[in-house]
């Protein structure tokens, strides 16, 4: 069966804390997202990774950055968080070539206080 | 720009049908997701269009017009459990595997 963990269900953090969100597939996929997800404006895209060690900035990735040493797992961090970083957090990964969906992970619900 | 527009909230009753609508502009096209969200819960897939028309699966069905932008996520005989958020994702072709998500429509089916 498909997985994709996440490290944390709920985090909380103090402003200016450096925060480490971690996402783990077993799914030997190549392609590995993070989104955020707000009320009122869905998931939006902070990066993604399509090889180890490659990635690409989405539609919001300031104040983020991402690392993708292995291929199973995409970390993303807040260098320095700030209280409009609050929100939920999804790791996501598909399969290379074609039109595959997406699978995701069970979420990490950060406050930055 | 890129856009997707769902309504923010539904009601429906059990054993009811309800029509969710989705519409959509994005600078390429390869493919509409309906996904379903339980709160707290990850996402998870429903069911994807690239040609026009009807796919039906079970209970639920979704339609697709490209020349409209336009597409609905369709539940028959409603029940209590698919009282959730149901977002409509287009992906596009500019990243090969860049999906742009609507904001999602709240469900809630009521006895």
């Amino acid at each position: 069966d498909v997985k994709v963990t996440q490290s944390s269900r709920y985090l909380v953090k103090r402003t200016g804390e450096k925060v480490f969100l971690e996402c783990v597939q077993d799914m030997d996929h190549e392609n590995m997202f993070w989104y955020r997800q707000d009320p009122g404006l869905g998931l939006r895209l902070i990066y993604f990774s399509y090889d180890v060690k490659m990635k690409e900035k989405g539609d919001i990735p300031e104040g983020y950055s991402v690392s993708r040493e292995k291929k199973e797992r995409f970390s993303l961090i807040l260098e320095s968080a700030s209280t409009n970083q609050t929100s939920m957090y999804l790791c996501a990964s598909t399969s290379g070539g074609g039109v595959k969906t997406q699978y995701f992970g069970p979420g990490t619900r950060l406050l930055v206080l | 720009g890129q856009n997707i527009d769902q309504p923010t909230e539904m009601t429906a009753t059990e054993g009811a049908i309800v029509q969710i609508n989705c519409t959509y502009q994005t600078s390429g096209f390869n493919g509409l997701f309906w996904y379903q969200q339980h709160a707290g819960e990850a996402p998870t897939f429903l069911s994807y269009n690239v040609l026009d028309g009807l796919e039906e699966k079970g209970r639920f069905s979704s339609f697709l017009s490209r020349s409209k932008g336009y597409s609905y996520l369709l539940l028959k005989e409603l029940q209590m459990k698919d009282s959730a958020s149901y977002l409509c994702a287009v992906k596009g072709d500019n990243y090969g595997q860049n999906f742009v998500f609507g904001p999602g429509t709240r469900l809630s089916v009521l006895p």
